[in-house]
């Protein structure tokens, strides 16, 4: 199977909103509402901020929020801040007991 | 919160086999979650390698099935990953994970694996 597609940069300047996409197809994202996102900062691990399409976890501001339609997801950040420059990742059931992440998505506030 | 910790050597020569040890603290390898191993090449994304069930049961990604193997060890609360065959292609930074359906809750601080002669 192949990685999920998201654009390899995205930019906001601080208080500004941000919208990250992540395409699949009908077996991974259009299939199953199954969507997480996780934050990478540099030289650390990656966090879970979305869970099941829209759902976060406890501590996630409710700055971030995700959506889909149809083979496409989407995180969206709401009032930037500075700490939220960071990589980001979507990943999605693929069926048969198999996860897909997509490519990344680096987030860069201005 | 559970923690997580992986171990193992840090290099690994060409056509050997990678093995890593990921131990479980703060919960139980016995509760309902599924135990995972993602990796991320240096500078480049995740990738999901497999995960295993306290009882045993695993998933393995596609692509990596015929070299993987995730093994648990419930005495020690811990779980572990072989990689066989290796190549350059799999250095990367190996995390071990708590994974449930809807994601991946908590994860280890990665340990890098670097493959070179």
């Amino acid at each position: 199977q192949s990685a999920l597609t998201q654009p390899p940069s995205a930019s906001g300047s601080p208080g500004q909103s941000v919208t990250i996409s992540c395409t699949g197809t009908s077996s991974d994202v259009g299939g199953y509402n199954y969507v997480s996102w996780y934050q990478q900062h540099p030289g650390k691990a990656p966090k879970l901020i979305i869970y099941e399409v829209s759902k976060r976890p406890s501590g996630v501001p409710d700055r971030f929020s995700g959506s889909k339609s149809g083979t496409t997801a989407s995180l969206t950040v709401s009032g930037l801040q500075a700490e939220d420059e960071a990589d980001y990742y979507c990943s999605s059931y693929a069926g048969s007991n198999n996860l897909i992440f997509g490519g990344g998505t680096t987030l860069t506030v201005l | 919160q559970v923690q997580l910790q992986e171990s193992g050597p840090g290099l690994v020569k060409p056509s050997g086999t990678l093995s890593l040890t990921c131990a479980v603290s703060d919960g139980s390898i016995s509760s309902t979650n599924w135990w995972s191993w993602v990796r991320q090449p240096p500078g480049k994304g995740l990738e999901w390698i497999g995960e295993i069930y306290h009882s045993g049961s695993t998933n393995y990604n596609p692509s990596l099935k015929s070299r993987v193997t995730i093994s648990v060890d419930k005495s020690n609360n811990q779980f572990s990953l072989k990689l066989s065959s290796v190549t350059a292609a799999d250095t990367a930074i190996y995390y071990c994970a708590r994974q449930a359906t809807g994601g991946i809750y908590s994860w280890g601080q990665g340990t890098l694996v670097t493959v070179s002669s």
